[in-house]
């Protein structure tokens, strides 16, 4: 079946830009997770779902990062006033359940902020 | 809080050689461990897992044994291919907290001919 795919596979943006990067998570899949990848590290945790609502948001590292999933599948990262920091790969993993012991990873967005 | 700690590559091996790379970790109580793999251009793939302790996870000829005196879940590989050429991530999670993973630096191996 298909796995977590997200959207778009790439972005460049300028300094001060708002961007949104999508998460399809696997059908079903009640979990659904954020992480941030920069350069030669491990994936660091943002935000996890459970259903529609932010079960655990500790991991955003300010106000200009949010993220939604409105009906329970879909989800969207929001970056406001983007920062050249900010550069990393975003990836969006999803699990049957926060106690499933598993995570499926999708390919990540590569964000660009020049 | 928890964490992990993984040995810095790169690692490169001769084709057949053996593998470990160390992973060690930091948490109270007992949490599930992980090895994660990613190949080039691919996402992250589970490669194996251990939900207690002294449980061995394998995968593909790749082991790991949950060691909780040591706090470490080593990965091992008693002969690699080329094709295990990637970039292997220790990770630990946990059923209660909502499962956030927590993932060490990552290490890259290649393999050469």
């Amino acid at each position: 079946g298909a796995g977590v795919s997200q959207t778009p596979s790439n972005k460049v943006t300028e300094k001060g830009k708002y961007v949104e990067l999508r998460c399809d998570p696997i059908s079903g899949h009640t979990a659904l997770y954020w992480y941030r990848q920069s350069l030669g590290q491990g994936p660091e945790f943002l935000i996890y779902f459970q259903g529609t609502g932010a079960a655990d948001d500790s991991g955003l590292p300010n106000d200009r990062f949010f993220a939604v999933r409105p009906e329970g599948s879909v989800s969207t990262l929001k970056i406001q006033r983007t920062e050249r920091g900010d550069s990393a790969v975003y990836l969006c993993a999803s699990s049957p359940g926060a106690a499933y012991n598993e995570q499926f990873f999708g390919p990540g967005t590569r964000l660009t902020v020049l | 809080g928890d964490s992990v700690t993984q040995m810095e590559g790169p690692v490169t091996l001769s084709e057949e050689a053996f593998l470990t790379i160390n992973c060690t970790y930091t948490a109270t109580g007992y949490p599930s461990l992980f090895w994660y793999v990613q190949y080039p251009g691919e996402g992250l793939q589970l490669l194996l897992k251990a939900t207690k302790a002294d449980d061995k996870g394998s995968n593909k000829g790749f082991e790991a044994t949950y060691r909780k005196e040591t706090t470490s879940f080593h990965l091992e590989k008693g002969s690699v291919q080329v094709s295990d050429s990637a970039v292997y991530f220790c990770a630990l999670g946990r059923s209660n907290t909502g499962n956030q993973f927590y993932f060490g630096t990552g290490t890259s191996l290649t393999v050469i001919p």
